[in-house]
C-alpha cells in the first residue's frame, strides 16, 4: 500500500516569510498527526486530527501556525511568518485509529535563515 | 507528570547484542512503542508492548515492566544498519496521548 505521503522535502526561507506543507494520508487512516522533530530530540506533537476534527493541538503556536484537513484526507501545516527557531523536521504521520501504531512520512526539513 | 528516559547515546560492536532502556512516569498507561530513525530519515515502527513480558520479532525484542514503568528494546546479531536512533513512546490517558522520549542514538562499530 502507499506509503504517507508528504511535500516538499526540503524548504529554505527566510525568516518573517510563510511556508506550508502538504500531507496525504494512507487511504482509510482516520487519524493524521504533525510533529516538529529538531535534530537530537524526539518528535513534539503540533496537531492531531480524528478524520477533520481537532482532538489535540495544545501545543501548536497558534500565532503562527495553522493547520487544516478539510474532508478528512488530506492536510495542510503553515507557519506565518516563520522564525529562526522554527528549523526543524516537520513529520506528518497517520494511523487507523488514536490507538493504532503511526505510519510516517518522510518529512519536510525546514531552514529558517 | 510526563517524562520519558532514554540514554542519549550507545556504542555496540557489529554481531554483538545491545540492550536500550526506557524508563516512564505517566499516567493512564495505554501502552509503549519503539520506532527506529535513520539519520534524515522518518521513524519506522519496530514493536509495541502493552502487557508485561517479552514480545520478539526476529533479532528485535521488546520488554515491559509496567509496574516499574519501564521498557527494553534488545537487538540481537547486530548489523551496521542497526545505526540509527531509536525512540520510546508511551499512549497515555483516555486520549491516547503519544510521549516520545529524545531517542537513543545507537553506533555501531565493526
Amino acid at each position: 500500500e502507499a506509503g504517507v505521503a508528504q511535500s516538499p522535502r526540503y524548504k529554505i526561507i527566510e525568516k518573517r516569510q510563510s511556508v506550508a506543507f502538504w500531507c496525504n494520508p494512507i487511504s482509510g487512516h482516520a487519524t493524521l498527526y504533525w510533529y516538529q522533530q529538531i535534530l537530537g530530540q524526539g518528535p513534539k506533537l503540533l496537531i492531531q486530527f480524528q478524520n477533520n476534527g481537532v482532538v489535540d493541538d495544545s501545543q501548536l503556536p497558534k500565532d503562527r501556525f495553522s493547520a487544516e484537513r478539510l474532508k478528512g484526507v488530506d492536510s495542510t501545516l503553515k507557519i506565518q511568518p516563520a522564525k529562526l527557531e522554527d528549523s526543524a523536521v516537520y513529520l506528518c504521520a497517520s494511523s487507523q485509529g488514536t490507538n493504532e501504531k503511526l505510519f510516517f512520512g518522510s518529512g519536510t526539513q525546514l531552514s529558517v535563515l | 507528570g510526563q517524562n520519558i528516559d532514554q540514554p542519549t547515546e550507545m556504542t555496540a560492536t557489529e554481531g554483538a547484542i545491545v540492550q536500550i532502556n526506557c524508563t516512564y512516569q505517566t499516567s493512564g498507561f495505554n501502552g509503549l512503542f519503539w520506532y527506529q530513525q535513520h539519520a534524515g530519515e522518518a521513524p519506522t515502527f519496530l514493536s509495541y508492548n502493552v502487557l508485561d513480558g517479552l514480545e520478539e520479532k526476529g533479532r528485535f525484542s521488546s520488554f515491559l515492566s509496567r509496574s516499574k514503568g519501564y521498557s527494553y528494546l534488545l537487538l540481537k546479531e547486530l548489523q551496521m544498519k542497526d545505526s540509527a536512533s531509536y525512540l520510546c513512546a508511551v499512549r497515555e490517558g483516555s486520549n491516547y496521548q503519544l510521549i516520545w522520549g529524545a531517542g537513543t542514538k545507537l553506533i555501531i562499530k565493526p
